[in-house]
């Protein structure tokens, strides 16, 4: 398996829902992210997890609440958002660094289809 | 401050022509990434640069880096259609899971 999956494909939330974004690999890799992407605009990164621990987080607001149940899987909980923050939400995976010289080739991530958000 | 710069942002150009769109980066980094984007869509892995010279072809694509320039390049051979998409390169932060993303090239290939 070579893929990293995401669900839902769409979501429609209003301001005082609470809903979750599911994001699963199956390739072995140890790190994992979040990524919120306007439109016409590169993805901006959000969280990261490395070997399961949160290991990045970029100033997000509370609202937004990352979980990693196990090395495949990716939660992203959802509360009292906000319209702007609807957007394309992107998971991607990537081997992750073991340290050493050689884990620092390189950290290709691969990325999930996305979830659409729409905060009502 | 490590920025990315790419232009052009919009490119518009007709089936069977060359062009090269171009990456800028500010600060020391032997990797770059390629990844494409189509409308609506995820973002698609295309290549992965690691070193100075490094070059890399996928069929009408082609990608290289010059680190000591600290330039990378993505050479389109003969547009087709099916190559219109937006276009990202990105450069790895030192913690190595932080990329930096250029804006990205828009580019529409007309028939």
């Amino acid at each position: 398996d070579t893929e990293v999956t995401q669900t839902p494909k769409h979501l429609v939330m209003g301001m005082t829902n609470k809903k979750s974004l599911k994001c699963e690999q199956h390739m072995g890799h140890r790190a994992m992210y979040w990524y919120k992407q306007k439109a016409k605009k590169p993805p901006e990164l959000m969280f990261v997890y490395s070997y399961e621990k949160l290991s990045i987080n970029e100033s997000v607001p509370s609202r937004f609440s990352p979980e990693c149940p196990n090395s495949s899987l990716l939660n992203l909980h959802l509360h009292a958002l906000q319209p702007e923050d609807s957007a394309l939400y992107l998971c991607a995976s990537s081997r992750g660094l073991a340290g050493g010289p050689t884990a620092y080739s390189y950290n290709e991530q691969f990325f999930g289809p996305g979830t659409r958000l729409t905060v009502l | 401050e490590l920025k990315v710069e790419q232009n052009p942002l919009f490119l518009s150009m007709q089936e069977g022509k060359n062009y090269t769109i171009y990456c800028n980066y500010s600060t020391t980094s032997d990797r770059l990434y390629w990844y494409r984007q189509d409308p609506g869509k995820s973002l698609e892995s295309l290549f992965v640069l690691l070193s100075n010279g490094a070059v890399k072809q996928e069929g009408r694509l082609m990608a290289s880096l010059d680190t000591k320039a600290r330039l990378s390049t993505l050479h389109i051979t003969a547009a087709v259609h099916d190559l219109s998409a937006t276009y990202f390169c990105a450069v790895p932060m030192d913690s190595n899971y932080q990329l930096i993303w250029g804006a990205g090239t828009k580019l529409i290939i007309k028939p």
